[in-house]
């Protein structure tokens, strides 16, 4: 089993749209949590990090589920610009940062 | 501007030949970190570095070695041993976690070098 276990998608959506993205994560002793975003050929770029009481960034949702151990992204009124990979990132280590990068979610937003 | 840069951001070796991939950050971060990312996959820690002259292996250190001699500086060299090189190398910086406190701290990436072994 992978450590962070993405759906690939692609995701289709129109502009507007609200779409949702899980992953899930297989250490239990995992540290925190994070949303980054990619967009092809290029570098990742933190998005949010994900708090435990979840968190909100304008059109952007993170939640934090431990018992469960997945994380969520929600994206609202979706753009044509939010088209790119969004990648699910786990700190396994305390003390240290120690990233264990899911392979991402393809978002492709249309007009 | 502060950031991160890698070069060159193309490069092609031949089968056998070792070859350096620069990283340079003048964010005055202590940490720094190099990766690979290849089609399908996840990022894959090759090497880390937490403060000047220290480092170490990640989960694929394999074929591999860097240096820290500078704070602002940490190299990746690829060498012949490394069998499947043709990558796409992701440089990051970030602050030292402190043992006691957050580990919500954001990693810093430079544009990347790709790879390719001919």
């Amino acid at each position: 089993r992978k450590e962070v276990e993405q759906d690939p998608g692609p995701f289709n959506v129109p502009e507007g749209a609200t779409v949702a993205f899980n992953c899930t994560y297989s250490n239990s002793a995992s540290q925190s949590f994070f949303w980054y975003r990619q967009d092809c050929r290029k570098e990742p770029k933190l998005l949010m990090s994900v708090y435990s009481s979840g968190n909100e960034d304008g059109r952007f949702t993170a939640q934090l589920n431990r018992a469960s151990q997945y994380i969520s992204l929600l994206i609202r009124d979706s753009k044509l610009s939010d088209s790119a990979t969004y990648l699910c990132v786990v700190n396994i280590l305390r003390g240290f940062q120690k990233l264990v990068f899911g392979t991402g979610t393809r978002l492709l937003v249309s007009p | 501007d502060g950031g991160i840069t890698q070069s060159p951001k193309y490069l092609f070796r031949k089968e056998g030949q070792n070859v350096t991939l620069s990283c340079e950050q003048n964010l005055n971060h202590d940490a720094m970190y190099w990766y690979r990312q290849d089609p399908g996959q996840g990022l894959r820690l090759i090497y880390y570095s937490q403060i000047v002259n220290d480092f170490q292996k990640g989960d694929i250190a394999e074929g591999y070695s860097v240096s820290r001699e500078k704070k602002e500086s940490f190299p990746l060299t690829v060498t012949s041993a490394q069998k499947n090189p043709t990558a796409f190398y992701l440089c990051a910086s970030s602050i030292a976690v402190p043992l006691l406190g957050t580990s919500l701290i954001e990693q810093f990436f430079g544009p990347g070098t790709r790879l390719t072994v001919l």
